[in-house]
């Protein structure tokens, strides 16, 4: 069975520190990690990393990927309250059918103090 | 910039009752999927769909469930006879399938569902 552990579950930092949050994960045929910012409602895309694409940044966001170690880890630079969410990492597997779901972890709740 | 969409984004049902979710997926993708989520859980993968027929499906998605594709827009999901354990936000994403080494998948809005 597919799994992805995501750490901290929880994480209350003060605007301008940097944070960094994980996400392990054991999967058969590995594909691709997704990393998503959930405010209120749907996920929204931030990243994907693959095996032709191991580090991505955007503004005050980076993400590496390890495929040897199994991990990867987001980093927000100089917080702002508005990144104030929860992450939520997920990973898409081979399985065959073309279209495959994504296993996602529980998710790290990140607050913003200002 | 487009994007998923869902309705209703609320939807109140009675324990036995049908209900429908639909959703319209970005128009040039050609995968769908459907998620839940229930409440303080993890976003769980239901069914997916590719070329008129399910790609994939979890243990979730039993005989309860139906997905489908009337048209050349919409993409529904049917549950039969809701129970109580069914309620959960529904989400809907969609992916062009054109990555080589993975599928970005763009999510809707979501649609709650609180089956009394």
């Amino acid at each position: 069975e597919d799994k992805v552990v995501q750490s901290p579950l929880s994480l209350v930092v003060h605007e301008g520190d940097t944070v960094t949050l994980n996400c392990s994960y054991e999967v058969t045929n590995f594909r691709s990690l997704l990393w998503y910012k959930q405010e209120k409602k749907a996920p929204t895309f931030l990243f994907m990393l693959t095996s032709s694409g191991i580090e991505k940044k955007s503004g005050r966001l980076s993400s590496i990927l390890d495929k040897k170690e199994l991990f990867s880890i987001l980093n927000i630079t100089a917080t702002q309250t508005g990144d104030s969410a929860v992450y939520l990492c997920a990973v898409e597997a081979v399985r065959g059918g073309g279209a495959d779901g994504l296993t996602f972890g529980k998710g790290t709740h990140l607050i913003i103090q200002p | 910039e487009p994007e998923v969409t869902q309705t209703p984004s609320h939807q109140v049902t009675q324990m036995g009752q049908e209900v429908i979710l639909r959703c319209v997926p970005i128009s040039n993708h050609l995968y769908f999927y459907w998620y839940r989520q229930i409440l303080g859980q993890k976003v769980e993968f239901l069914v997916s769909f590719y070329n008129n027929e399910i790609s994939e499906k979890s243990e979730i998605f039993d005989d309860q469930f139906s997905v489908e594709r009337p048209d050349g827009s919409n993409f529904t999901l049917k549950i039969r006879s809701t129970k109580l354990e069914d309620s959960a936000m529904y989400f809907c994403a969609s992916s062009d399938g054109q990555g080589g080494f993975g599928n970005e998948q763009f999510f809707g809005p979501g649609t709650r569902l609180t089956v009394l």
